[in-house]
């Protein structure tokens, strides 16, 4: 089945700086790539999502890139803030198969002030 | 929170006894999810739901067991808690079926078996 691994697990950046959280996945069937920043005592919530028909796609100051042939997909955050402070999950999904999001381990990045 | 309600909010039970948690939603969406948390695993699936009491088990199911009487009520049941079901529990929902559509998760469930 479906595997995906994250790296890194944490990541700490001066506010301004890049973050940068990178995955990859198994199974090349996977054409659905969401990203999902979980606050502390809340749920995750999604911030971005991508199809495997598309390389790159971005929103204000967060992107996420794919490569289908590598089989790994990346978060690219600019321009840190302290509110980006989170843990963000990647997951790897099949469009005809809502049972089969597999989710990364997750990455705890801090904003450092 | 897209409308996602779970109770308890926190639970702390003995090893052997039978707990129930609770996923309310009032978006009305067909799908609905329980996912566990635990550190290093990310979210696993444990049971979905696709309509009124039509289910199917997730990638970690032994040990659960889930019902949905109404659409907007998706319950899991530990039938007898053990250790190693202490975890953190979030229900979530999604309008569509497929993989283009997005979880909605609810804010979790702190379970400790003790």
């Amino acid at each position: 089945g479906e595997n995906v691994e994250q790296h890194p697990s944490t990541l700490s950046v001066q506010e301004g700086d890049s973050a940068v959280i990178k995955c990859t996945y198994s199974d090349s069937a996977s054409n659905y790539f969401p990203w999902y920043k979980q606050e502390l005592g809340k749920g995750p919530q999604l911030i971005i999502d991508i199809r495997s028909n598309v390389g790159e796609k971005k929103d204000q100051r967060i992107a996420v890139t794919l490569n289908k042939t590598a089989k790994h997909f990346s978060l690219h955050i600019t321009e840190t803030q302290p509110e980006d402070s989170a843990v963000y999950f990647c997951a790897a999904s099949m469009e005809t198969s809502y049972d089969k999001v597999i989710f990364g381990p997750g990455t705890s990045l801090s904003v450092i002030p | 929170d897209a409308g996602i309600t779970q109770s308890p909010r926190h639970k702390v039970t003995e090893t052997g006894t039978p707990v129930t948690l609770r996923c309310h939603q009032t978006e009305n969406h067909r799908y609905m999810y329980w996912y566990r948390q635990d550190p290093g695993h990310g979210l696993r699936l444990i049971h979905y739901s696709y309509g009124v009491k039509d289910t199917d088990k997730g990638e970690v199911s032994d040990g659960y067991s889930v019902s949905r009487s109404k659409t907007e009520d998706f319950l899991l049941t530990l039938e007898s808690a053990t250790s190693s079901q202490t975890s953190v529990y979030f229900c979530a929902i999604s309008g569509r079926q497929g993989a283009y559509s997005p979880l909605h998760f609810g804010n979790g469930t702190r379970l400790t078996v003790t």
